[in-house]
């Protein structure tokens, strides 16, 4: 079945810093790649997604790259800051749903 | 504000009892969907609904039932609770984005439930 593999389970960086989390699917067809970052006692919220006809896209310090020919995607968060700290997940899906990568929690350190 | 609200954020129950959890989202949003959260297993599809009484099977639908009376209101049931159901539900919901329905899931803060 469909499978997404998120890599590092945990990631921890000094303020300033960039963080690097990467996510492996299986399904071919899938053709949305979205970010959801959780902070503590809330539920998901989307930072940025991507759909398969882009490549990379941009969103001031956060920025997603998508290689469909390896099926690999990155989130990239540059100059990272204590309120980066939160679990992160990746998705892919297709027409009807979001499979969801296992998650990153992410520690930004002062 | 966009808004999805869930009835509980804290539960506790018996096994074999009957559980119901309600979620209602303000945003005539025609998708609906309950996920369950575990530690290293992210975020894992329950049953999702496209529209008022219908209903489909996400990846682990076993040992729970869904509701979907009214637009606005999704709810999940676990008919018989069991100790392996003791999880972090998050509900969701979403508007088809260009005819596919995976657009943006906007989530409410969940529901933890313990059942003893």
């Amino acid at each position: 079945g469909e499978n997404v593999e998120q890599h590092p389970s945990t990631l921890s960086v000094q303020e300033g810093d960039s963080a690097v989390i990467k996510c492996t699917y299986s399904d071919s067809a899938s053709n949305y790649f979205p970010w959801y970052k959780q902070e503590l006692g809330k539920g998901p919220q989307l930072i940025i997604d991507i759909r398969s006809n882009v490549g990379e896209k941009k969103d001031q310090r956060i920025a997603v790259t998508l290689n469909k020919t390896a099926k690999h995607f990155s989130l990239h968060i540059t100059e990272t800051q204590p309120e980066d700290s939160a679990v992160y997940f990746c998705a892919t899906g297709g027409y009807n749903k979001l499979i969801f990568g296992a998650g990153t929690r992410l520690a930004v350190h002062p | 504000d966009v808004k999805v609200t869930q009835s509980s954020r804290y539960l506790v129950k018996r096994t074999g009892e009957k559980v119901f959890l309600e979620c209602v989202q303000d945003m005539d949003h025609e998708n609906m969907f309950w996920y369950r959260q575990d530690p290293g297993l992210g975020l894992r599809l329950i049953y999702f609904s496209y529209d008022v009484k219908m209903k489909e099977k996400g990846d682990i639908p076993e040992g729970y039932s869904v509701s979907r009376e009214k637009k606005e209101r999704f709810s999940l049931i676990l008919e018989s609770a069991s100790t392996n159901q003791t999880s972090m539900y998050l509900c969701a919901s979403s508007y088809p984005h260009r005819g596919q329905n995976t657009g943006e899931l906007f989530f409410g803060e969940g529901s933890r439930l313990t059942v003893l």
